[in-house]
């Protein structure tokens, strides 16, 4: 079975600093990885995906993920924070080397809400 | 082009009543998927359905129900409704399922 721990619940940054927001996973296969992204209201838009392709995934907004298979983290950091990035962010597992989840469906971390500072 | 569409946007129900939320995909995307989100939590995996048959479920009671009709819109159906049930439920679309999932905007369900 897959799990995904995200390690912050809350990441407050000041606009223009960087983003990390730090997720390890668990899975008994290869997995794919995925971040996505809940602004208030909206949908879940997807960040980036990783799909046993480059280990360093460049996604939109300026975001980038590393896949580290010997710490099974999968961190999400941006250079500079900007105000539009306020949000909840998912970090995001799935079994099969596609991107739908397959058969068990995606499953989701709890979330970690980023604030920004002015 | 068009999003995912989920109707209605929120409502109220009972305990014990029945509800049945609505999704359309997105054109030409056969494969739907539902999740229900907990105030606090991540999306949580109740459906998947592909061509018209179910091709996955999480662990929710046989109380969750869902169907997918011939133009792939879906429904999904919650009986007996308990206080635990209100959430956000989504709805996600993909070409099949294993292919990149795209969110609807959620139905957001209250039971009182």
């Amino acid at each position: 079975a897959q799990s995904v721990t995200q390690l912050d619940s809350h990441v407050s940054v000041s606009e223009g600093t960087p983003v990390l927001l730090r997720c390890n996973y668990s899975s008994s296969y290869s997995p794919s990885l995925f971040w996505y992204v809940q602004h208030p209201n909206k949908g879940l838009q997807l960040l980036l995906k990783y799909t046993s392709a480059a280990t360093l995934v460049k996604g939109i907004n300026g975001f980038e993920a590393e896949f580290k298979k010997s710490e099974t983290s999968f961190h999400l950091t941006k250079p500079s924070a900007h105000m539009s990035d306020a949000a909840e962010y998912f970090c995001v597992v799935s079994e099969d080397s596609y991107s739908g989840g397959g058969a068990d469906g995606l499953t989701f971390g709890k979330g970690t809400h980023l604030i920004i500072q002015p | 082009d068009a999003g995912v569409t989920q109707s209605p946007t929120h409502l109220i129900k009972t305990r014990g009543q029945h509800v049945t939320l609505r999704c359309s995909p997105i054109s030409g995307h056969k494969s739907v998927s539902w999740y229900q989100q907990v105030l606090g939590q991540g999306p949580q995996f109740i459906f998947q359905y592909y061509e018209k048959e179910e091709r996955g479920r999480g662990n929710f009671p046989d109380r969750f129900s869902a169907r997918q009709f011939p133009n792939y819109s879906s429904e999904l159906n919650v009986n007996a409704l308990l206080l635990g049930d209100s959430a956000l439920y989504l709805c996600a679309s993909s070409l099949a399922p294993t292919y990149e999932q795209y969110f609807g905007p959620g139905t957001r369900l209250t039971v009182t």
